[in-house]
């Protein structure tokens, strides 16, 4: 695998569903992020983690929760979710905050249902 | 707070002619990264302009920075239809480890 990868590629989920989504990086990058590209609205960051440690909760609603274990893996598990989160969601990972080009990950399309 | 502006947001072109794209910022800013999205699909790494003046280039696509101006373009020569797909600019003030991006313009190019 190279590049950044993300598991699953789609997902459909009722709003009492608890479901995960995985990004994992194989660039030896130290920084990795979550976004948020709903239609018609420019891309949102969620999340950022530097060293596996958050740096940046960008006014995320708690049904939104990320878990970084180490700097090549990036969670963000999911809860009581509202129709209006269906988008798609992309992890990235750049070599470190203060050199910020980010390499994204093929994105994951949520809909709830 | 950085406001990233890119203008126009949806660009239709006829193939073989040229078209610039530009991208507006609110703050000093000195790294500007350019980025292609295509339906469904990841973002790809265009462009990394990292001080004023620069100027890079790869095949059909130019992109600069005026720092002073705070506007990067992204220029198009004699558009071909695998360029058809949405183009964002982002630009990181370095303060907040963020990358600001701008609306994204989707184009479209026409036989």
């Amino acid at each position: 695998e190279t590049g950044v990868t993300q598991t699953p590629r789609h997902l459909v989920m009722g709003m009492t569903n608890k479901k995960s989504l995985k990004c994992e990086q194989h660039l030896g990058h130290n920084a990795m992020y979550w976004y948020k590209q709903s239609a018609k609205k420019p891309l949102e960051l969620m999340f950022v983690y530097n060293f596996k440690e958050q740096t940046e909760n960008n006014s995320v609603p708690s049904r939104f929760s990320p878990e970084c274990p180490n700097s090549s893996h990036l969670f963000l598990h999911l809860h009581t979710l509202q129709p209006e989160d269906s988008a798609l969601y992309l992890c990235a990972s750049s070599q470190a905050v203060s050199y910020n080009e980010q390499f994204f990950g093929p994105g994951t399309r949520l809909t709830v249902l | 707070e950085l406001k990233v502006e890119q203008n126009p947001l949806f660009l239709s072109m006829q193939e073989g002619k040229n078209y610039t794209i530009y991208c507006n910022y609110s703050t000093t800013s000195d790294r500007l990264y350019w980025y292609r999205q295509d339906p469904g699909k990841s973002l790809e790494s265009l462009f990394v302009l990292l001080s004023n003046g620069a100027v890079k280039q790869e095949g059909r696509l130019m992109a600069s920075l005026d720092t002073k101006a705070r506007l990067s373009t992204l220029h198009i020569t004699a558009a071909v239809h695998d360029l058809s797909a949405t183009y964002f600019c982002a630009v990181d003030i370095r303060v907040d480890y963020k990358l600001s991006f701008g609306a994204g313009t989707t184009v479209t190019v026409r036989a």
